[in-house]
C-alpha cells in the first residue's frame, strides 16, 4: 500500500524568507504523480504544484520548487520569498499512474502548518 | 466556468439522523471522488465515481455509507443513521478523466457537525 509522510507537522518562516517542507512516500509504481496542495483556512483545496515521476525535472511554478529524489522517495517543497498569504496548512499527495481502480485516488500526507512571521 | 460545487457548506445532524452532501463536478467532468478530512488530519479517499458507475470504494466505511453518481444530477454522497465520529469535512474532487494530466480539481468542502 502507498503511504505518504509529513513529518513536520508545523513550520514556520519569516516573510521574504525561504522555507523547506519535507515528504516521503513508499510505493512499489515506478510511474506516478506527486502534488502538494495548499489549504488555507477557507479550507479550500488548492492545488501548489505537480511533478511526474518520470520527469528527472524538479517541477517549478513561480516562488513554489520541489525537490524530487526518486531514488530516495522524497518530494520537499520550497516556497521562497514567502508572503503572509501562503500561510496555511500544507499537503503532499501521491496517485500512481498504473491504471486499474486506483486510477487518479489521490492519497495524502498528514499535513504541514505554516506559519509566515511578518 | 463554475468550478466543483458542494452544498450544503455546513450540515448539522443529530445522531441517528441522515446526512446527504451533493455534489456538482466541473463542467465536462465525469468522474468524481469523495475524500474525508477528520480533525486534524489529512485528506482520507472514500469512493471513485463515474457516471452511473462506482469504480473503487475501498475507502468507504462497510455500514450506513453510500455513494452514486447518477446520469444526469450531481453525485451524492449519503450517511445514514450519523454518529458523532461521522462529524469531519467531505471533500469532492472532479476531473475529465484520469490520465497523465491528472488534476483534480476540489470543491470547497461540506462540513458535517453530529450533535
Amino acid at each position: 500500500a502507498q503511504t505518504v509522510t509529513q513529518s513536520q507537522p508545523e513550520m514556520s518562516v519569516q516573510e521574504a524568507e525561504t522555507v523547506t517542507l519535507s515528504c516521503t512516500y513508499d510505493t512499489s509504481e515506478s510511474d506516478y504523480y506527486l502534488f502538494w496542495y495548499k489549504q488555507p483556512p477557507s479550507r479550500q483545496m488548492i492545488l501548489v504544484i505537480r511533478q511526474e515521476a518520470y520527469k528527472q525535472q524538479n517541477a517549478t511554478e513561480n516562488r513554489f520548487s520541489v525537490n524530487f529524489q526518486k531514488a530516495a522517495k522524497s518530494f520537499s517543497l520550497k516556497i521562497s520569498d514567502s508572503q503572509l498569504g501562503d500561510a496555511a496548512m500544507y499537503f503532499c499527495a501521491y496517485t500512481p499512474n498504473a491504471g486499474g481502480t486506483s486510477y487518479g485516488k489521490l492519497t495524502f500526507g498528514q499535513g504541514t502548518i505554516l506559519t509566515v512571521h511578518p | 466556468n463554475a468550478g466543483v460545487m458542494q452544498n450544503p457548506r455546513h450540515l448539522v445532524r443529530r445522531r441517528g439522523q441522515e446526512a446527504r452532501l451533493r455534489c456538482s463536478p466541473m463542467k465536462g467532468h465525469s468522474h468524481v471522488y469523495w475524500y474525508r478530512q477528520l480533525p486534524e488530519e489529512g485528506l482520507k479517499f472514500m469512493v471513485y465515481l463515474q457516471k452511473e458507475n462506482i469504480i473503487d470504494e475501498s475507502g468507504m466505511p462497510k455500514e450506513r455509507f453510500s455513494a452514486e453518481f447518477p446520469k444526469e444530477g450531481p453525485s451524492i454522497l449519503r450517511i445514514q443513521q450519523v454518529v458523532r465520529g461521522d462529524s469531519a469535512a467531505y471533500f469532492c474532487a472532479s476531473s475529465p478523466r484520469p490520465g497523465r494530466h491528472n488534476e483534480q480539481f476540489f470543491g470547497p468542502g461540506t462540513r458535517l457537525t453530529v450533535l
